[in-house]
């Protein structure tokens, strides 16, 4: 049972174009949202953060999305860069639980 | 100078072997976790422990143990390893419960 799901395996974009990452949760109970990078042969970096107290957060070019009653969130990066390529993991959490899971991964390429 | 640090990186070896991997983290951060990502890509929490106890144990078969000597260092290891084993181990870190900071991954390869 995949709480956190991530239907788009892959994305292209143009350099300079808006980049959509999608990702759905089942699980009512999350309330903290993020979303890591993740490049070949290296460890997710985190990128981007959302609690459900809030519905947007901006962090230069990236934005996360957060629609609660869709059980939805997105994450947008304008403009795209071909440095953006890589793949994108959205993560969910209950506060305090310490656990958070993983959505399996939109891998981005931006192409120049 | 590397924040959560994981050693080896790469581990081929044969079934029924007993190996160990390592991991450390610089960031004094209070609790520290193992993940592993299948071929699929999932990326499954494994064990988490914070300040040495264990707070999180998912179904992993008891061939799987983790160690806490301290709360800077989470080692993992694996008795009788078996091909369905074969995976990228993460270990991460984490202060409270916002957000990790992942190590670069254990390609773990049984054959």
């Amino acid at each position: 049972d995949q709480q956190v799901k991530q239907n788009s395996p892959s994305l292209s974009v143009q350099e300079g174009r808006i980049s959509i990452l999608n990702c759905d949760y089942t699980n009512s109970m999350f309330d903290y949202f993020l979303w890591y990078k993740k490049y070949p042969a290296e460890g997710p970096t985190f990128l981007i953060s959302i609690s459900s107290i809030k519905d947007k957060n901006e962090d230069g070019r990236f934005t996360v999305f957060l629609n609660k009653s869709a059980k939805h969130l997105s994450l947008h990066i304008v403009p795209s860069q071909p440095g953006d390529s890589a793949v994108y993991f959205c993560a969910a959490s209950t506060s305090g639980t310490y656990k958070y899971i993983f959505g399996t991964g939109t891998r981005l390429k931006v192409l120049a | 100078d590397t924040a959560v640090s994981q050693t080896p990186k790469y581990l081929v070896t044969q079934m029924g072997n007993d190996k160990s991997i390592k991991c450390e983290q610089n960031l004094g951060h209070d609790t520290m976790y193992w993940y592993k990502q299948d071929s699929k890509k999932f990326l499954k929490i494994m064990f988490s422990y914070n300040n040495k106890e264990l707070i999180i144990n998912e179904t992993v078969p008891n061939r799987f143990s983790p160690k806490s000597p301290d709360k800077a260092h989470l080692n993992l290891h694996i008795n009788s390893l078996e091909l369905g084993d074969s995976a990228v181990y993460f270990c991460a870190s984490s202060q409270a419960a916002y957000g990790y900071t992942f190590g670069s991954g254990t390609r773990l390869t049984v054959v």
